[in-house]
């Protein structure tokens, strides 16, 4: 069955320190692939997107995330964490199934950081 | 201006009520769709619709209605109140439906059964 796992429940780092959270996806082909993120008490807001092309993709906040076919990954990254980054980030998947289109999200990763 | 709204924000009601949630989006998108987000913040859609017509449907309880008077608005009636109904609904919005479109949400609604 198609899935998508964020194998790190929690992550704490300190402001300034480079970040990386990790996204696995159970696929036969390359799906569209996704990263969200959540901040407390709001919806979701898209940081990135992969289609195709280029395997590291630029986004928003100053994240950047590479997608890697041989892994089924793709992690999240940034070089130095500010503090208001601290939120819950999700990865997702968009893929066909049967002719429907199914979005799938991750566990998510809860970010802390520490000043 | 808010992209996709919610409301209420928060709704607190009892075991057997019926309740409804309203989203509406200003951004001229053809999809709309409901997510469940679970204590455990596990997300899950429950329905999808474009232009008014329903394509998603996931395995959901027949409690829960999804309404669509036009492309706009996206409203989910529930009925007989579980309490493993508990959890935050978000509605969201794309320009089309299909995997390769970004999805803009609302800020939620927390429900509380009791």
């Amino acid at each position: 069955a198609q899935s998508v796992t964020q194998p790190d429940i929690h992550i704490t780092v300190s402001e300034g320190a480079s970040l990386e959270l990790r996204c696995n996806y159970s696929y036969g082909a390359t799906p569209y692939l996704f990263w969200y993120v959540q901040s407390p008490g709001q919806g979701l807001q898209l940081l990135l997107k992969y289609f195709s092309g280029d395997t590291l993709v630029q986004g928003i906040k100053g994240f950047e995330a590479e997608f890697k076919r041989s892994q089924s990954s793709f992690n999240l990254r940034k070089p130095s964490v500010h503090w208001s980054d601290a939120a819950e980030y999700f990865c997702a998947v968009g893929l066909l199934l049967s002719g429907t289109y199914k979005y799938i999200f991750g566990t998510g990763t809860r970010l802390k950081v520490l000043a | 201006d808010t992209a996709v709204s919610q409301t209420p924000k928060y709704l607190v009601t009892q075991m057997g009520n019926d309740k409804s949630i309203k989203c509406e989006q200003n951004l001229g998108h053809d999809t709309m769709y409901w997510y469940k987000q679970d204590s455990k913040k596990f997300l899950k859609i429950m329905f999808s619709y474009n232009n008014k017509e329903l394509i998603i449907n996931e395995t959901v309880p027949n409690r829960f209605s999804p309404k669509s008077p036009d492309k706009a608005h996206l409203n989910l009636h529930i009925n007989s109140l579980e309490l493993g109904d508990s959890a935050v609904y978000f509605c969201a919005s794309s320009q089309r439906g299909g995997v390769r479109y970004e999805q803009y949400f609302g800020p939620g609604t927390r429900l509380t059964v009791t």
